[in-house]
């Protein structure tokens, strides 16, 4: 198991057009949580998801972003009619399930760097 | 209100010497769990260690060990014997219930160390 994988790793997009993330999270998690990342910033709370249910969409823009988890295949974070301000870098993490032990230690994948031209 | 704060945007170590990182949260839960991660230039973001609320003993993994001051609600990163490689940004984390269980970050520390 090569851990949480995301793609594209890097991906560039013009205004307006339409940004997919996609996350597969580590074998046996059932926890999936996107996070976006500015340059020089630390990391803020975008989405929780579980297989085919948003747990926590509170970090989420209002407009034009939206999450799944479908019960086949990877998360996905989508992005509709993206600006220059949604130029960042997007982890996704993933954990075994709810709770404060270490067994709930999030394992990030390498990230997506978006750029929006 | 913030939940996790990190006072020291930028911290400066020699080779060899410990230091230590400061993280304070702020929480109403009585059950939560506190994380550092550490973010190199390359971008990715590695699980150094983390602490129980409930856990009496301070966490401690290899060269880090973590300052659990319950009282203070500190969190404090303690890295011995300081290696090149430590240059990063580290970032302090908690996870509640109060919280719904997603884990917040705090802004983060970039440390550097000297030769």
């Amino acid at each position: 198991n090569a851990g949480v994988m995301q793609n594209p790793r890097h991906l560039v997009r013009r205004r307006g057009q339409e940004a997919r993330l996609r996350c597969s999270p580590m074998k046996g998690h059932s926890h999936v949580y996107w996070y976006r990342q500015l340059p020089e910033e630390g990391l803020k709370f975008m989405v929780y998801l579980q297989k085919e249910n948003i747990i926590d969409e509170s970090g989420m823009p209002k407009e034009r972003f939206s999450a799944e988890f479908p019960k086949e295949g990877p998360s996905i974070l989508r992005i509709q009619q993206v600006v220059r301000g949604d130029s960042a870098a997007y982890f996704c993490a993933s954990s075994l399930g709810q709770g404060q032990s270490g067994a709930n230690v999030l394992t990030f994948g390498a990230g997506s760097r978006l750029t929006v031209l | 209100a913030q939940k996790i704060t990190q006072t020291q945007p930028g911290m400066f170590v020699q080779e060899k010497e410990a230091v230590t990182l400061d993280c304070t949260y702020d929480t109403s839960d009585q059950s939560y769990g506190l994380f550092w991660y550490k973010q190199p230039s390359s971008g990715e973001m590695i699980f150094l260690i983390y602490q129980g609320s409930y856990d009496e003993q301070n966490a401690t993994e290899g060269r880090y060990s973590l300052n659990f001051q319950k009282a203070r609600k500190s969190a404090n990163l303690v890295i011995s014997a300081s290696q090149l490689g430590d240059s990063a940004m580290y970032f302090c984390a908690m996870r509640e219930r109060t919280g719904g269980f997603k884990t917040i970050f705090g802004a983060g520390t970039r440390l550097f160390v000297k030769a």
